[in-house]
């Protein structure tokens, strides 16, 4: 089992839908869960953190944590074409490790 | 400004012809690893730095050697460097530890004939 999962997509959706990417990961001691947007030929960037159970929303992204579940999520809204990009999803646990990605396609 | 610097961005080389890839950060980070990123699997860490002199392996070290002896400074080395070896590296640095978001360089774009 991989300890960090994504479906690979892409994953198509219209402007101004809700994308929905998920993450589920293997080791139940990790602490901190990171979601990176990376642009093809580009470094990845910071999206979004969250480090307990729940929601945490900001601007137009929203993460959601289920430690018991050991799953990870990140809604966009209103999504841009400019969201058209490789989502990776990241957790720490001394190491860090990185999911292989979302592609998502955002449809003008 | 800040920022992880890498360098070369980009070099093609030959087999067995050690090479070193430099990176500086100037953020003060405690935090500091190396990645690479290949098709169909994604970023794998290869070491990682708590701090100056504390390096330890990640997921995928064979092949490759790395010092801590200035907070700022991580390079990369492959005494050594096979085919296998080509790809794409990142450098990241984060605050703390790696319970914080990192902050990555521009990638190093590796061919090893």
């Amino acid at each position: 089992q991989k300890e960090v999962e994504q479906n690979s997509g892409p994953l198509s959706v219209p402007e101004g839908a809700i994308a929905s990417l998920n993450c589920t990961y293997s080791d139940r001691g990790s602490q901190s869960f990171f979601w990176y947007r990376q642009y093809s030929g580009k470094s990845p960037e910071l999206i979004m953190s969250i480090y307990s159970n729940g929601d945490k929303e900001d601007g137009r992204f929203t993460a959601q944590l289920n430690k018991a579940s050991q799953y990870v999520s990140l809604l966009i809204r209103d999504s841009q074409p400019s969201d058209s990009a490789t989502y990776l999803c990241a957790v720490a646990l001394k190491k860090v490790t990185f999911g292989t990605g979302t592609k998502l396609q955002v449809i003008p | 400004e800040a920022q992880v610097t890498q360098n070369p961005r980009y070099l093609i080389t030959v087999t067995g012809k050690k090479l070193t890839v430099t990176c500086s950060q100037n953020m003060n980070h405690e935090y500091m690893s190396w990645y690479r990123q290949d098709p169909g699997l994604g970023l794998r860490q290869i070491y990682y730095s708590m701090n100056v002199e504390v390096t330890d392996k990640g997921d995928v070290p064979e092949g490759y050697k790395v010092s801590r002896k200035e907070k700022r400074n991580f390079p990369l080395i492959l005494e050594s460097p096979s085919p296998n070896q080509t790809s794409l590296y990142f450098c990241a640095s984060s605050f703390g530890s790696e319970n914080q978001p990192q902050h990555f360089g521009d990638g190093t774009r590796l061919s090893i004939l």
